[in-house]
């Protein structure tokens, strides 16, 4: 059973340009959430989804920054006009209930992002 | 907006030391949960506590909620090398909320 797949793992661009990060929930999950972690520092919560909806998009910044998690395929996360202020490790988490019966997150490997 | 502390930042250890770290919150939590992240790797879930005045143990784990839920204790009998990495622990305010993660401690262990 695959664990949870993100990628880009590393991911370089100049200012200005698009990110686009995407995430593969552990087969069965529903919901998927995205964190974001700087250096040193622990996970902020940006954005919750289950498909097709974004349920809690209160950590996300209302500039620049979008989600989807479409009936088929991957979570994207999408950062445009990307500043060096963007550059950080970003996670996907996924788990097969959500609400006050969320329990357990899993993680993905987190994907990079690397602001020139 | 509503945050978990979470204290000491850094600790460093002798291997075979215990270690504690230590989360707070000012407002009642409906659970907290506890994480681990090797350098370089993604937060691993190690333990969810709801229950008020709970205890659980893992090993060499000790996993306490207090009895107001707001604060919570991991610490750690006679650390190993293989301790080594930060440790998150993880609120709940309520039931639709998403987890707010604590800073982390890192913990380092000197063989």
């Amino acid at each position: 059973n695959a664990g949870v797949m993100q990628n880009p793992r590393h991911l370089v661009r100049r200012r200005g340009q698009e990110a686009r990060l995407r995430c593969s929930p552990m087969k069965g999950h529903s919901h998927v959430y995205w964190y974001r972690q700087l250096p040193e520092e622990g996970l902020k919560f940006m954005v919750y989804l289950q498909k097709e909806n974004i349920i809690d998009e209160s950590g996300m910044p209302k500039e620049r920054f979008s989600a989807e998690f479409p009936k088929e395929g991957p979570s994207i996360l999408r950062i445009q006009q990307v500043v060096r202020g963007d550059s950080a490790a970003y996670f996907c988490a996924s788990s097969p209930r959500g609400g006050a019966n969320t329990g357990e997150l899993f993680f993905g490997e987190g994907s990079r992002l690397t602001v020139l | 907006g509503q945050q978990v502390m979470q204290i000491p930042q850094y600790q460093h250890v002798q291997e075979g030391e215990d270690f504690t770290t230590y989360c707070n919150s000012s407002t009642t939590l409906s659970n907290i949960q506890w994480y681990k992240q090797r350098p370089g790797g993604h937060p691993v879930f190690l333990i969810q506590l709801v229950k008020s005045g709970e205890v659980k143990k893992q090993k060499r784990l000790t996993f306490q909620f207090g009895e107001a839920k707001k604060n919570s204790s991991l610490h750690i009998t006679a650390t190993q090398t293989t301790d080594v990495g930060t440790y998150f622990c993880a609120g709940r305010f309520t039931g639709n909320t998403p987890l707010v993660f604590g800073k982390g401690t890192r913990l380092s262990v000197i063989a």
